[in-house]
Formats: C-alpha cells, structure tokens, sequence
C-alpha cells in the first residue's frame, strides 16, 4: 500500500477564496484524522471519522471549516472562506482498528495570503 | 508537510549516549499510547506503542515506560544516532470505544557527533 495519500502538498490561496484538501486513507482502515499542525498550538485534531462517519468534530475551530468523507477511501477538509491565520500543515491520518497507531501522510501545507 | 519549526523544549545528546524523552498525558481513562518521531518535510511516523495494562515495552533500540500513577510516559533510545535527530511527541488514546489520539506538546532531540 502506499500509505495515506494527502493533496495537494502545497496550497497558495488568497484570503477569501475556498480550500479543499484531500485525504486517500490506507485501504482497510476504518477510523479517519484530520490534523492541524502550528507553531503556536503543535498538533490539533480537527475531526475524526469511524466508518465514514464523523463521530468528533469539537477540534474544528470555526464554521468556516467542514469535513466529509463520502466512502471509506476518501476524505476532504474544506475551508471557506480563507484566512492568513488558517495558514498551517493540515495533516491527514488513518487507523486500522481500536487501539493500534495511526499512519500519517505528508501533509498539506497551506498558506493563506 | 513539514514539522513547522516549534518553538520545543530540546534535549541535546551526544552520538552514542541513551537519550530519554519524557511526557506527562493528561487523562487518567486513557488506555493506549504511542511514541511518534517527526523529520523535518514529512509526516510523524510509528515509533513504539504500549497498552495501559503494561509498563513497559521494548523495541530495537527503544523503550517505552509508562506510570499510570502520574500519567507519565518516556521514551528511551539507545546509543542515539543523527538519524534519530527529529521532534518527537507521545500520544495518549482517550478510549470511550472510539480511536481519539490526542498528541502531546512535543520534544526536539538534536545529535550532536
């Protein structure tokens, strides 16, 4: 398997536009992270998905951010409308079952100008 | 996707000396925990995990510890080499039959020759 398949890998946008990042999860795997990554907060979750469906969204920080994931080999994280202080590594991850690790991709990094 | 030039706290160690790197979690329900290494431009990657019904766990060239009693785990590395240079961060499974991995604040281990 190639592992979890996150793009773009970079992403330039102006403040105002809409983002959408993408996430192809390890095939088989049935639980779903979106990951923040900042100098100030580190590693947030954002949401999290067990067989598709979102079961924690609390780490979303504004309504401006939404999540889906319409089959279990696919996922986005849209932002809408952009900010500069959205500018972050967005990093996706899957797991395979309850209580084993979680693989990563190698992230997004966006930045919002 | 990059680990995004955290402002860390640093241990700095020479090449072939142990290092350990602590982490305190913060939930006493948590019942699963995994190490995590993190290189500059990529995603964290699985180093070594433990169950809460353990204390101690090894690998090849790592150990982890971990004391329930004050929510305390550690990551132990033998004769540390520069390739073992990157952030790491523990990170605790707050269970309710769910996987929600919440990652600590992180640690930047610099190998000195």
């Amino acid at each position: 398997d190639a592992g979890v398949i996150q793009s773009p890998r970079h992403e330039v946008t102006e403040m105002g536009q809409e983002v959408t990042l993408r996430c192809k999860p390890i095939s088989g795997h049935n639980s779903l992270f979106w990951y923040r990554q900042t100098m100030m907060r580190g590693l947030e979750l954002l949401i999290y998905f067990n067989n598709n469906v979102p079961i924690d969204d609390s780490g979303m920080p504004e309504d401006r951010f939404s999540a889906k994931m319409p089959n279990a080999s696919f996922s986005t994280l849209k932002i809408q409308p952009s900010e500069p202080r959205d500018s972050a590594v967005y990093f996706c991850a899957s797991i395979f079952r309850l209580n084993t690790e979680a693989f990563f991709g190698q992230g997004t990094r966006l930045t919002v100008v | 996707g990059e680990s995004v030039g955290l402002h860390l706290p640093t241990l700095s160690v020479q090449e072939g000396d142990n290092s350990i790197i602590n982490c305190a979690y913060s939930n006493s329900a948590s019942d699963y925990f995994i190490w995590y290494k993190q290189e500059s431009g990529k995603g964290p990657q699985f180093i070594i995990d433990i169950r809460s019904n353990m204390d101690k766990r090894q690998g090849q060239r790592v150990t982890v510890l971990l004391n329930k009693t004050v929510k305390h785990l550690s990551l132990q590395i033998a004769a540390t080499q520069p390739g073992d240079s990157a952030v790491y961060f523990c990170a605790e499974n707050l269970s309710g039959g769910y996987n929600k991995l919440i990652f600590g604040a992180g640690t930047r281990l610099a190998v000195h020759p």
